[in-house]
């Protein structure tokens, strides 16, 4: 079964550029989430999809964080326009539905250098 | 706000130790807690999860318990090896609500 897939692995761009950020969930999951990431520190959930709608992004800044899943599959997150403190990993996970005891499963992130 | 923190933030033992994870949240009212492994570079792989009724689980070399009256769980590895050397992080969950994760304990295993 192939697991979660983002690109790009890296990223480096000047303060104030945008970036955008993919995820190709395992097939048939219905739940997927991004996750902030800064070095140091556990992940932070920014948004959660069920299907193709958005369950919880109360941890998105939403003046420069936007994400959309088309179609309830894929997804991307995109950073308009991006600080210094936004350098971190950021993950995508899947899981089958929503429930407290499914496992989620992580892909390998993007790691964001913004300079 | 569920704050949850991971002692030692960081960890070197020789190989075969046995060795003790620590995690501690604030808000005992929680659905279950998740211990998962961070390899450099990869994503998070989900190594146990305890759900609020149960006391303990088990995979393999790896046991993790929970108190939730006290705000703790432990994870214990035994008779370590180089591979365990990872990230661990310790996710905690309240009722209909997503995962607070620790900043994890980075763990190096010497041979």
């Amino acid at each position: 079964e192939a697991g979660v897939a983002q690109s790009p692995r890296y990223k480096i761009i000047e303060k104030r550029q945008s970036v955008a950020f993919w995820c190709n969930p395992i097939s048939g999951h219905a739940t997927l989430y991004w996750y902030q990431q800064i070095l140091g520190q556990g992940p932070k959930l920014l948004i959660q999809f069920q299907n193709n709608g958005v369950v919880d992004d109360s941890q998105l800044p939403k003046d420069r964080f936007s994400a959309e899943r088309l179609k309830g599959v894929d997804s991307t997150l995109k950073i308009q326009p991006a600080k210094l403190e936004d350098s971190a990993v950021y993950l995508c996970a899947s899981s089958l539905v929503a429930r407290a005891t499914d496992t989620q499963y992580f892909g390998p992130g993007t790691r964001l250098t913004v300079l | 706000k569920q704050e949850v923190t991971q002692i030692p933030a960081a960890l070197s033992v020789p190989e075969g130790e046995n060795l003790v994870l620590n995690c501690s949240f604030t808000d005992s009212a929680i659905y279950n807690l998740q211990w998962f492994r961070q390899d450099p570079g990869k994503g998070l792989t989900s190594l146990l999860l305890i759900q609020s009724s149960q006391r303990e689980q088990t995979s393999g070399r790896l046991n993790a318990s929970l108190d939730k009256s006290s705000g703790r769980s432990t994870l214990y590895i035994a008779a370590s090896q180089p591979g365990d050397s990872a990230t661990y992080l310790c996710a905690v969950q309240g009722y209909g609500q997503n995962f607070v994760f620790g900043p994890g304990t980075r763990l190096s295993v010497l041979p």
